[in-house]
């Protein structure tokens, strides 16, 4: 009965390769996001969807490519991987926005991506 | 823009003992959140409280309370009575109109038996 999952939990992979993660949320949430923490464990958010729909890109490289089949999923699929993609990535979701964004959230497990 | 600042690196405690871990914040917006999370060697990111930026009253939850000083916009975690199980990495966050939450760079805590 995980809230949040993601899969895998871990991902080890060489420079140049393509991979995915997947985010599943069961808590019936609008909106999901995207976040990395790099090796200093700092935290900043990558994507935002909100009902299937970008409602956040921020400065990332074009390498990253989010896909929200439904509300419920929300993948990342990350092209030509280099180096300094290694991060751990968190999937969260939060419910349906009021109006102002503030609402709770709820992150997964985390993949440790490591780029060989 | 908004910015998180926690200025503690890193932290210890005696086990059973009160801590308090310091957030300051910045923000344009009248109307946004503050959290704290708690992430320990797991890796789960962890919501240990949030607090209402237009509530007066300050969140508590069980061992865990906050100051929050809404003009000097500060945002303290207190934590009384610590485990062992409490050591880990503290992160405050700041949530607002834009969609996302903005972290401070953490504290990591440590619980000495």
């Amino acid at each position: 009965d995980t809230a949040v999952s993601q899969t895998p939990k871990y991902l080890v992979t060489q420079m140049g390769n393509d991979k995915s993660i997947k985010c599943e949320q069961n808590l019936g949430h609008d909106t999901m996001y995207w976040y990395k923490q790099d090796s200093k464990k700092f935290l900043k958010i990558m994507f935002s969807y909100n009902n299937k729909e970008l409602i956040i890109n921020e400065t990332v490289p074009n390498r990253f490519s989010p896909k929200s089949p439904d509300k419920a999923h929300l993948n990342l699929h990350i092209n030509s991987l280099e180096l300094g993609d290694s991060a751990v990535y968190f999937c969260a979701s939060s419910a349906r926005l009021a109006g102002d964004g503030t609402d709770t959230q709820y992150f997964g497990p985390g993949t440790r991506l490591t780029v060989l | 823009a908004q910015t998180v600042t926690q200025s503690q690196p890193e932290m210890s405690v005696q086990e059973a003992e009160t801590v308090t871990l310091s957030c300051t914040y910045d923000t344009s917006e009248n109307n946004y959140y503050l959290f704290w999370y708690k992430q320990p060697p797991s890796r789960q990111m962890i919501l240990v409280i949030r607090q209402e930026a237009y509530k007066q009253q300050n969140a508590t939850e069980n061992r865990f309370s906050v100051n929050f000083q809404k003009a000097a916009k500060s945002f303290s975690l207190k934590i009384s009575d610590s485990q062992l199980g409490d050591t880990a990495m503290y992160f405050c966050a700041l949530g607002g109109s834009n969609y996302k939450l903005t972290f401070g760079k953490g504290t990591l805590l440590t619980v000495n038996p």
